[in-house]
């Protein structure tokens, strides 16, 4: 089975800074995907950015942009020039690239680090 | 275009209770899951489906049911509601090796 860790419960960050997630990962295979979802107070599930595991490139939307070592099963996310609206929850997930098998079908999550953003 | 949508938003049932929780998607996704969310521990899966007629068991199963008579319906059922049942829940739907979409939870109180 698949496991997700994040490791650091809290973080907060002065606004215009930059902060960096940590997640690792544990799995025996070699194909998959991994994500990272923000959650505002809203409580709404917001898909920040999604990495494949056989793409070497790291991957980068707008102020996010993850450092991904597959070897090491690390998959760091990168907020630049932090803003009051990125205060929320994030999580890491991984979900398995595999077809037509059941077992290959959940996304689990990591635990979550509560960000805060501060004036 | 809706995506995913949980009806009820919340609930508060008393203990023994049943209800069921419905989760809509209109995006023709062959997946869909159940989650539930409590502080600290991320979101955890109860159970899943990989398609119509379909249903899987997750991490945390017992004390619900689930059916999949529809491919865009996924309902959630508790037979007979605990505190311990006391989350937020959330369904999620996706396509092959795609991200998932979320609905916007359900905050269920059992007391």
């Amino acid at each position: 089975a698949q496991t997700v860790t994040q490791s650091q419960p809290e973080m907060s960050v002065q606004e215009a800074e930059t902060v960096t997630l940590s997640c690792t990962y544990d799995t025996s295979e070699s194909n998959y995907y991994l994500f990272w979802y923000k959650q505002p107070p809203s409580r709404q599930m917001i898909l920040v950015i999604r990495q494949e595991a056989y793409k070497q490139q790291n991957a980068t939307e707008n102020r996010f942009s993850v450092n991904f070592q597959k070897a090491a099963k690390s998959f760091s996310l990168k907020i630049s020039d932090s803003q009051l609206g990125d205060t929320a929850m994030y999580f890491c997930a991984f979900m398995k690239q595999r077809r037509g098998e059941t077992s290959g079908s959940r996304l689990t999550f990591g635990e979550g680090t509560q960000l805060t953003v501060n004036p | 275009n809706a995506g995913v949508t949980q009806t009820p938003k919340f609930r508060v049932l008393k203990t023994g209770q049943s209800m069921t929780l419905l989760c809509a998607q209109d995006m023709n996704h062959e997946y869909m899951y159940w989650y539930r969310q409590d502080p600290g521990m991320g979101l955890r899966l109860i159970h899943y489906s990989v398609g119509e007629g379909t249903t899987a068991k997750g991490e945390v199963p017992d004390g619900y049911n689930v059916s999949r008579l529809k491919k865009q319906n996924f309902l959630l059922g508790l037979e007979s509601a605990a505190p311990s049942q006391t989350s937020v829940y959330f369904c999620a739907s996706r396509t092959i090796n795609t991200e998932a979409f979320f609905g916007q939870g359900t905050r269920l109180t059992v007391v």
